[in-house]
């Protein structure tokens, strides 16, 4: 049962448009959620997070939507660069000593120039 | 943030030998863990390392496959033993201090088992 769940495998976008990607969860427990990017050959590296007690949490281009109700987020890229193109994974976590993530399959986003 | 320095970044191994991944963290962390990424998949949390004692395994992954050892706060290992193709994956080590829900990802190792 997959609790983090990303439905679009890729999107593509044309360089300074915006790049929504869009993450849906099961499990109510998880109470924070994470975006990372993936390079090939790279490790995941972390984008921006939010917490269940907030809707939306912004960093420069960079800017993540949670509703609770709907048990979805989504992370938004405003101007898209060509040098976002990777793998986002959206990623879930319960609050607690031993929290681990669960994370989704990922979206590989390609940004024309 | 934690620099996270994972080897080998790759290795072609013969079925039947054990591999052992090495995760070099460059700050004390309190908790580390193992991750798995097969082909077009998702992360899959292998176990969590503890120090000082056995490591939390995950659903349907056990010690004697994958055993991990984390003797300090800098540093884990995790050993891929008896191979065989269908362990072919990216493994990759993770850390996050317990109070940030931030999580820092090594490079991976990139394993083929032929």
């Amino acid at each position: 049962d997959q609790q983090v769940k990303q439905n679009s495998p890729s999107l593509s976008v044309q360089e300074g448009r915006i790049s929504i990607l869009n993450c849906d969860y099961t499990n109510s427990m998880f109470d924070y959620f994470l975006w990372y990017k993936k390079y090939p050959a790279e490790g995941p590296t972390f984008l921006i997070s939010i917490s269940s007690i907030k809707d939306k949490n912004e960093d420069g281009r960079f800017t993540v939507f949670l509703n609770k109700s709907a048990k979805h987020l989504s992370l938004h890229i405003v101007p898209s660069q060509p040098g976002d193109s990777a793998v986002y994974f959206c990623a879930a976590g319960e609050t607690g000593a031993n929290s681990k993530l669960t994370f989704g399959k990922g979206i590989t986003l390609s940004v024309r120039p | 943030s934690a620099v996270i320095s994972q080897k080998p970044s790759r290795d072609i191994c013969q079925r039947g030998t054990s591999l052992t991944i090495q995760c070099q963290v460059d700050s004390q962390v309190t908790m580390m863990f193992w991750y798995r990424q097969q082909p077009g998949q998702s992360l899959t949390l292998i176990a969590t390392a503890n120090q000082g004692s056995e490591a939390t395994y995950e659903s349907g992954f056990v010690i004697d496959k994958f055993p991990i050892s984390r003797p300090n706060l800098t540093f884990s290992t995790l050993t891929v033993s008896n191979m065989s193709p269908e362990d072919s994956s990216i493994y990759l080590c993770s850390a996050r201090q317990k109070w940030n829900t931030e999580a820092f990802f090594g490079q991976g190792t990139r394993l083929t088992v032929v």
